[in-house]
């Protein structure tokens, strides 16, 4: 099945800066790559998303690069406001079946 | 107005017992999943399922088995709760042929003692 390592497990960034989390996948057949954001005892919600057909995608502060050559996709988040501090998971799919990362816990500090 | 609905929201019981934990869209989804969130928050598939297939993990112990009354439920049932049991449980659905987008369920705590 497929394997999902996230780095770091924690991170803690000054408010302003950029915070980068990454992940690799090791199911070439993977195809769909979410992020999910999970506030201290909510549940978790999708922040962004990127296929395999696609190197990047933004959305305002968010971004998402993949390399599927390497296996590996990152989020980066910049201008980081205290409202970012939250876990954020990286997930890897084929259609049916997610594969989670291990979760970030990122602490913007104000 | 909610989109994926879990009941209860905590549920407290003793080792041995038998749980329901019940879950509905309302987004017309067509797949359904539940997932395990430990106390090291590690989000684990336990269940994906539609109309035509049902895929089990293979590492979910068969005392946890999901029912579908119809296409906008999936139950999950527990039988003979153990300690390690005791974790957040999350459903959530998805509209798989269109998007892989997942809408979460607010979680259902359960304690085991």
């Amino acid at each position: 099945g497929e394997n999902v390592e996230q780095h770091p497990s924690t991170l803690s960034v000054q408010e302003g800066d950029s915070a980068v989390i990454k992940c690799t996948y090791s199911d070439s057949a993977s195809n769909y790559f979410p992020w999910y954001k999970q506030e201290l005892g909510k549940r978790p919600q999708l922040i962004i998303d990127i296929r395999s057909n696609v190197g990047e995608k933004k959305d305002q502060r968010i971004a998402v690069t993949l390399n599927k050559t390497a296996k590996h996709f990152s989020l980066h988040i910049t201008e980081t406001q205290p409202e970012d501090s939250a876990v954020y998971f990286c997930a890897a799919s084929t259609g049916n079946q997610f594969y989670f990362g291990t979760g970030t816990s990122l602490t913007v500090i104000p | 107005d909610t989109a994926v609905s879990q009941t209860p929201k905590y549920l407290v019981t003793q080792m041995g017992n038998d749980k329901s934990i019940k879950c509905e869209q309302n987004l017309g989804h067509d797949t359904m999943y539940w997932y395990k969130q430990d106390s090291k928050k590690f989000l684990k598939i336990m269940f994906s399922y539609n109309n035509k297939e049902l895929i089990i993990n293979e590492t979910v112990p068969n005392r946890f088995s999901p029912k579908s009354p119809d296409k906008a439920h999936l139950n999950l049932h527990i039988n003979s709760l153990e300690l390690g049991d005791s974790a957040v449980y999350f459903c959530a659905s998805s509209h798989g042929t269109v998007s892989y987008e997942q809408y979460f369920g607010p979680g259902t705590r359960l304690t085991v003692t």
